[in-house]
């Protein structure tokens, strides 16, 4: 079993729509989880930090279930600008720094 | 802020050839990561860094593969001999040990022919 399992698309929607990804992750131990976006040929950037509580970044909501270990973002009003691979990042201990990425969700938002 | 800077963008060697990837990480960051990139396995760690100390080469591939930190603004990946299953996407990046996420470097496209 994968560490980090997302679903790999790729999710085809249309410009407006809401969209939302899910995560899971096999180690109950994991400490810190973040979404990643990466653009064709680009290296991956940090798109927002999930925290416990929920968090939201404009048209960015993170949720983390931490007893089912599954992680979703969801985009409201998409963008064409949307348009880029998804990645799931968790780190599989608490001191050290090295980050777990799945291998990521195509989006690819129409006009 | 330049931001994380690999060396060179593109690489094309021949196979049995050595090649060296070059990387300079944010000033003041104290780690330093390197990813490859393919489409069948994804962002893969091979080594990190802290404190220009190896911590964890668990995810190097094999002996052909060795990676130095002499200082805190450098390190180098180095592949010898290369062979064709080496070709994909190595990104460096860099973080505080005690901050969140990394800024990831442009990457270098290695293709061994």
């Amino acid at each position: 079993r994968k560490e980090v399992e997302q679903d790999p698309g790729p999710f085809n929607v249309p410009e407006g729509a809401t969209v939302a990804f899910n995560c899971t992750y096999s180690n109950s131990a994991s400490q810190s989880f973040f979404w990643y976006r990466q653009d064709c040929r680009k290296e991956p950037k940090l798109l927002m930090s999930v925290y416990s509580s929920g968090n939201e970044d404009g048209r960015f909501t993170a949720q983390l279930n931490r007893a089912s270990q599954y992680i979703s973002l969801l985009i409201r009003d998409s963008k064409l600008s949307d348009s880029a691979t998804y990645l799931c990042v968790v780190t599989l201990s608490g001191s050290a720094r090295q980050l777990t990425f799945g291998s990521g969700t195509q989006l690819t938002v129409l006009p | 802020d330049a931001g994380v800077i690999q060396s060179p963008r593109h690489e094309v060697t021949e196979m049995g050839q050595e090649v060296t990837l070059r990387c300079k990480p944010i000033s003041g960051h104290n780690s330093l990561f390197w990813y490859r990139q393919t489409m069948m396995r994804g962002l893969e760690l091979l080594i990190y860094f802290n404190n220009n100390v190896p911590i964890d080469d668990s995810g190097m591939p094999e002996d052909r593969f060795s990676a130095k930190m002499p200082n805190a603004s450098f390190s180098t990946l180095k592949i010898q001999p290369s062979e064709p299953r080496d070709s994909a996407v190595y990104f460096c990046a860099s973080s505080f040990s005690q901050g969140y996420g990394y800024t990831f470097g442009s990457g270098t496209r290695l293709t061994v022919v």
